[in-house]
């Protein structure tokens, strides 16, 4: 089935600077790629996802890369800002089923003034 | 807010318990998951429901099971309960159509302790 790994698991930037968070996938049937921001206590908040027929999409300051033939497939966060601090999920969409993610394990960000 | 309500917020109950867990989706979405969530651990797939039907399984324990009403709400049910149950349980809805990977709205969760 498919596998999803994420790195890193804890990520500490300066206010104003770029980060990024990359997952690898192992199904290469996976045609979806959902990034999800959780904050505490919340619930996971979807912010950006990618269909395999592109290879680049961007949202203000967001933006997911993906490289199908690596498989994986890169969140971006410029000029971050202290309310970007949170946990961060990759998921792939696996063929397993009717429609199933699988989540990578988060990236702690946290974006210091 | 993403339309997804999940009840109750929070549950304590002993171990050996039974809990039932409610979620309803957002309007006009016709598939429900479940999500196990412990502690420094990712969001592990429990269970799909598409239109009042058992779609997709994932890691759930035969102690675990759920349902699909016709009104399209769900319920997860967790008996005997042990102290490694306690977690968050997050429900989430999509639209419901197969193929090109769908869009899921999660709810705010059910946090669940055992003592």
């Amino acid at each position: 089935g498919e596998n999803v790994e994420q790195h890193p698991s804890t990520l500490s930037v300066q206010e104003g600077d770029s980060a990024v968070i990359k997952c690898t996938y192992s199904d290469s049937a996976s045609n979806y790629f959902p990034w999800y921001k959780q904050e505490l206590g919340k619930g996971p908040q979807l912010i950006i996802d990618i269909r395999s027929n592109v290879g680049e999409k961007k949202d203000q300051r967001i933006a997911v890369t993906l490289n199908k033939t690596a498989k994986h497939f890169s969140l971006h966060i410029t000029e971050t800002q202290p309310e970007d601090s949170a946990v961060y999920f990759c998921a792939a969409s696996s063929k397993e089923g009717f429609q199933k993610l699988v989540f990578g394990t988060g990236t702690r960000l946290l974006v210091s003034p | 807010d993403s339309g997804v309500t999940q009840t109750p917020k929070h549950l304590i109950t002993a171990t050996g318990q039974r809990v039932t867990l409610r979620c309803s989706p957002r309007s006009g979405d016709l598939s429900v998951y479940w999500y196990q969530q412990s502690l420094d651990q990712g969001l592990q797939f429990l269970i799909q429901y598409y239109n009042g039907e058992e779609r997709a399984k994932g890691n759930i324990l035969e102690r675990f099971s759920a349902q699909q009403f016709p009104d399209l709400h769900s319920e997860l049910n967790l008996s005997s309960l042990e102290l490694g149950d306690s977690a968050l349980y997050f429900c989430a809805s999509s639209v419901g159509l197969a193929g090109e990977g769908e869009t899921q709205y999660f709810g705010p969760g059910t946090r669940l302790l055992v003592l």
